[in-house]
């Protein structure tokens, strides 16, 4: 398995440009998350889903949209990016939450906002 | 608002010393707490978990403390390696949907050989 993979690694964007970080799980887990960490700070969620067609918004979610069409794939898009975007994004995955259930990662996209 | 913090942000150690990394909560309710380390480039790796009912943990090298009365979870990490350098992030787990966590700032461990 590859777990949890993302890309891009890393991208510049100039603001308002839009982009899709995309994340994919083979895991067949059916939680998927998406986080930001800013630097010397620790992660926010930004949205969540726990199944296909089913997302819900995190801590963070005002800049972002995400859908869920499948199990695998959860992308976060950045319609109009700011300044203020600029961060790691962590994808993660788990099976489920009612056994509480460790949450898988990504490698992270670093994005900056120029 | 209610979140978890760190009262370290460095910890440097020496190569066969044992490491405490120390973390506080604030929400009583969270029923489930986890430690991640994050090495350079990289996310978060899951290291121990510890539920609301239990007061300690322990896995290999590792092991987590909980104390409910005051709110404080640690990791120590026993005989800590140059390969134990890393960022360690406490986070509790307060959703009722979903496995939402909320994490703390981080420490940083160094490891001096």
């Amino acid at each position: 398995n590859a777990g949890v993979t993302q890309t891009p690694k890393f991208r510049i964007l100039k603001i308002g440009q839009s982009m899709t970080l995309q994340c994919t799980q083979d895991m067949n887990h059916n939680y998927m998350y998406w986080y930001r960490q800013d630097p010397g700070m620790g992660l926010k969620l930004i949205y969540y889903s726990v199944g296909a067609g089913i997302t819900d918004k995190g801590e963070v979610p005002n800049g972002y949209n995400v859908s869920r069409s499948t199990t695998e794939d959860f992308p976060l898009r950045l319609e109009l990016a700011a300044p203020s975007q600029t961060s790691v994004y962590f994808c993660a995955s788990s099976y489920s939450r009612g056994a509480l259930e460790t949450q898988y990662f990504g490698p992270g996209t670093r994005l900056l906002v120029l | 608002g209610e979140s978890v913090g760190l009262h370290l942000p460095t910890l440097s150690v020496q190569e066969g010393d044992n490491s405490i990394i120390n973390c506080a909560y604030s929400n009583s309710a969270s029923d489930y707490f986890i430690w991640y380390k994050q090495e350079s480039g990289k996310g978060p790796q899951f290291i121990i978990d510890i539920r609301s009912n239990m007061d300690k943990r322990q896995g290999q090298r590792v092991t987590v403390l909980l104390n409910k009365t005051v709110k404080h979870l640690s990791l120590q990490i026993a005989a800590t390696q140059p390969g134990d350098s890393a960022v360690y992030f406490c986070a509790e787990n307060m959703g009722e949907y979903g496995n939402k966590l909320v994490f703390g700032a981080g420490t940083i461990l160094r490891v001096k050989s």
